[in-house]
């Protein structure tokens, strides 16, 4: 399967317990992100990637979360000292920019619940 | 900032019915918007772009309306497999401004 692959799929943490996803993107697509999804709303965008350049970052991004994507391949989204509310789907894309309209093919996502 | 505002249904219709969903936009200078097809629990999947002059694909029709701002969905002859939730996607030069999306329930 050469899709977009996230692990884990499933997470489920306590409050104030540090977490960390992984994302695989399309081996030729230079551009990732990443979004939360809430029931009942659409993914929101969280930050994103060119290469190994982290070059934009939502307001929804507290200090809590951090975004790595070190050699321009994979990524991490680690959020520190989970909090209930951070309790969501978190979805990966990645896509290859050209010309014309840019495709951003997502993730199974990781679903985190925070007891 | 980007808004997209969808109707979330659901729309319930019987097979075979011709439906219809419509977003809207609040960016005037947005130049991209894409629909995505969300099943229950899945991640969303690009269903098709949106262009000024229409795009047509099997089924699926979509619409741009630049001066009311607005994008349409037409699916015709509904099939079972047609349920889920459509996502109206308004994309900026690098990151996507999703709806909440639209659901579309299609029954025996």
């Amino acid at each position: 399967d050469t899709g977009v692959s996230q692990n884990p799929r499933h997470k489920i943490t306590k409050r104030g317990q540090n977490v960390t996803f992984r994302c695989d993107p399309i081996s030729e697509h230079n551009r990732l992100y990443w979004y939360r999804q809430t029931l009942g709303q659409g993914p929101e965008f969280l930050t994103y990637f060119q290469n190994e350049a982290q070059l934009e970052k939502s307001r929804l991004l507290s200090d809590r979360f951090s975004a790595e994507r070190p050699k321009g391949s994979f990524s991490t989204l680690e959020i520190q000292r989970t909090e209930q509310g951070d309790s969501a789907m978190y979805l990966c894309a990645s896509s290859l920019p050209g010309t014309g309209q840019e495709t951003q093919y997502f993730g199974p996502g990781t679903r985190l619940l925070v007891l | 900032r980007k808004e997209v505002e969808q109707d979330p249904g659901p729309f319930n219709v019987p097979e075979g019915a011709t439906v219809a969903f419509n977003c809207t936009y609040s960016n005037s200078a947005s130049q991209s918007f894409f629909w995505y097809r969300q099943d229950c629990r899945k991640e969303p999947k690009l269903l098709m772009s949106v262009y000024s002059s229409g795009n047509e694909d099997g089924r699926f029709t979509a619409q741009l309306n630049r001066a009311s701002q607005y994008i349409s969905l037409l699916i015709r002859d509904s099939k079972l497999s047609d349920s889920a939730t459509y996502l109206c996607v308004d994309s900026g030069y690098s990151t996507l401004t999703f709806g909440k999306g639209t659901m579309l329930l299609v029954s025996p």
